[in-house]
Parts: C-alpha cells; structure tokens; sequence
C-alpha cells in the first residue's frame, strides 16, 4: 500500500489566517482526498482531488475556504482559508492506491484560537 | 449519496470476549468496505476489508461478514485484548479507487 508524508503535524493559528497542509506519496495515483475528523467525531469528504483537473468538493464545502493544489500524481495541497475556531479538527489526505487499501496521512491537528 | 450507519456508538467488552459492531449501507451500487481502528492520536489504519464478491473474511482474531441484500455488514473480534481498545470505523465505497464514506464510529473499550 502505498505510503503519505503529511505535514504539518499540528499547527495553533490564529483565526483569519490561512495554513497549507501538503501531502506526498510514494506511489502515482490517480485521487486523492482530503477529509476532516471534527473531536470526537468520523472522517467527513472535503474534496476530492484529481491531478490537471479542479478539485470536486462535497456539499457543505467550498473551494474559496479549502482551495486544493494537485500539480502532479504525487503531491496535493489543502488549505484552510479565513480561519476561525470552528474549523479546528485533524484534516487528512488519503489515496486508494490500486484501487482498494486506502491508506490515510497522519493528520494534521490544527487549533484555531 | 452513500449513507453508512454504524451501531453502537460505545461498546465495552471484558478481556476475552467478543465484540461486534455492525454498520448499514445505503447505495446498493457500493462493492467496498473496510474497517479501520483508530487509535487516540493517531491515524486510521486499516485491519480488515471485503469486496462484494463475498460473504465473509476472516484474519486471525478479525473477521467481517457482508449481507449485500440487507445492505449491512459487520466486524466481529473475538478473544478481545485490551490493545484492542480503540474507535473504529466502516466505511463504503461504490467502486475501485473511489472515495470512502465513513460511519460514525464505535469507541471499543476492552476492560482487563
């Protein structure tokens, strides 16, 4: 299965500023998706992120308040635009490389104060 | 959309029994799921997964069963260990390399 770099490992912004999360894998794939795990709670879709194509986001999510990168079969930025307290959570990347055993990033844990 | 529905949202098990935790599904088009455990701090991992092509799986102490007509499936540990103390998830997807939707999740606590 393939294998996600993800960083930062946590970050403690302040609201109305932006932080880029970046992830790398090891492998080429086709998706990558980037999910949000409010306290306490499951993984929820933000978007999911295909390489020379716009990102497709999930209702409830924007692309002005989580634009997505995706340059290459490798790489994928999320940002978390305009921060306040509500969008502390762990933010995660994930690839489904061959198809099945997806595999997560180890998170980002951002606190917004 | 895909709607997964996870039961219970706690489950507390003395060491040495099973648990069973047990997850529905709405799109019938959905031919993936696997089961995760998540550990304080750290990220989902994968422990177990079943194609719809079959019935059960088995892997040591772990195993799913998947009812396609009921449109639910189920992790079963048996012999329960207190490293098996975590949340753990379902999860369903509709086809190969497709996105993932999760259930809520069910908080394990095995007590020695």
């Amino acid at each position: 299965s393939a294998v996600i770099s993800q960083k930062p490992s946590r970050d403690i912004c302040q609201r109305g500023t932006s932080l880029t999360i970046q992830c790398q894998v090891d492998s080429q794939v086709t998706m990558m998706f980037w999910y949000r795990q409010q306290p306490g709670q499951s993984l929820t879709l933000i978007a999911t992120a295909n390489q020379g194509s716009e990102a497709t986001y999930e209702s409830g999510f924007v692309i002005d308040k989580f634009p997505i990168s995706r340059p290459n079969l490798t790489f994928s930025t999320l940002t978390v635009s305009n921060m306040s307290p509500e969008d502390s959570s762990i933010y995660l990347c994930s690839v489904g490389a061959g198809g099945y055993g997806y595999t997560f990033g180890s998170g980002t844990r951002l606190t917004v104060v | 959309g895909e709607n997964v529905e996870q039961h219970p949202s706690t489950l507390s098990v003395q060491e040495g029994d099973s648990a069973v935790i047990k997850c529905t599904y709405s799109d019938s088009a959905s031919n993936y799921f696997p089961w995760y455990k998540q550990e304080l701090g750290k990220r989902p991992q994968l422990i177990i997964d079943i194609r719809s092509n079959v019935g059960e799986k088995k892997d040591q102490r772990i195993a799913v069963t998947l009812n396609k007509t009921a449109k639910h499936f189920s992790l079963h540990i048996t012999e329960t260990q207190p490293e098996d103390s975590a949340v753990y998830f379902c999860a369903a997807s509709n086809y190969a390399g497709n996105m993932l939707t999760f259930g809520g999740g069910t908080r394990l606590m095995v007590k020695p």
